[in-house]
């Protein structure tokens, strides 16, 4: 499986933009980029992705490298609720019966000073 | 709409013991994976079911073994308990037949084996 790098930690204050990067240089053509975090205490949740183009949802936006080997997710207005562990993960496109695994990282702590 | 929910939350086993942890999956969805997540680590898969089959599985030794059921709740058995079996235990559910493929999780069981 391609594997991602991310940074083991990073911190933001509260209000301001966090850019959270993740490389992955040997991703196939076929590889969604997806985003999930764990909050303290908590199962990992979706938070956005994609495949080319660059995404907006309500929790974050994801900026996709023409090239495709690395992509950074954007929290626009850090708050404390977002402190948690921000996992980029590849996943083959859906193509038959059953699911595809999560392969996680360690992913990228995010501390938000207040 | 009722999420993934996982019981027991806590649990303290021996040495050599069994244990059986429960996971209900979110309404509509059929596909059931397990994650063991050990301290400071991101999840790490140990197996997914579909429609009651094993569908995929992690680098996990047979001890690891579960159970799906007509209304798609699951379990996962651990038999023999070793120290480093000590983790978070999380269950995840899915309809893969959505285009996201997204993993709802739960907020896990954590085992402690003395």
């Amino acid at each position: 499986d391609a594997k991602t790098t991310q940074p083991n930690s990073m911190e933001s204050n509260e209000e301001e933009p966090v850019h959270l990067p993740c490389n992955h240089s040997t991703i196939s053509g076929t590889d969604y980029i997806h985003w999930y975090r764990q909050l303290p205490s908590q199962g990992p949740e979706y938070v956005i992705h994609g495949l080319t183009s660059n995404v907006n949802n309500r929790m974050a936006s994801l900026a996709i490298a023409e090239d495709r080997k690395s992509s950074t997710l954007i929290l626009h207005r850090a708050t404390l609720r977002d402190a948690a562990v921000y996992y980029c993960i590849l996943r083959k496109a859906y193509s038959g019966a059953g699911s595809y695994q999560l392969t996680f990282g360690k992913g990228t702590k995010l501390s938000v000073i207040p | 709409e009722t999420g993934v929910t996982q019981s027991p939350t806590h649990l303290i086993k021996t040495r050599g013991q069994q244990v059986t942890l429960r996971c209900s999956s979110q309404s509509g969805h059929n596909t059931v994976s397990w994650y063991q997540q050990a301290l400071g680590q991101g999840p790490q898969f140990i197996f997914q079911y579909y429609r009651e089959e094993e569908n995929g599985r992690g680098n996990f030794p047979p001890r690891f073994s579960g159970l799906q059921f007509p209304n798609y709740s699951s379990e996962l058995n651990v038999n023999a308990l070793e120290l480093d079996d000590s983790a978070l235990y999380l269950c995840a559910s899915s309809y893969p037949a959505s285009p996201r493929g997204t993993q709802y999780f739960g907020p896990g069981t954590r085992l402690l084996v003395l």
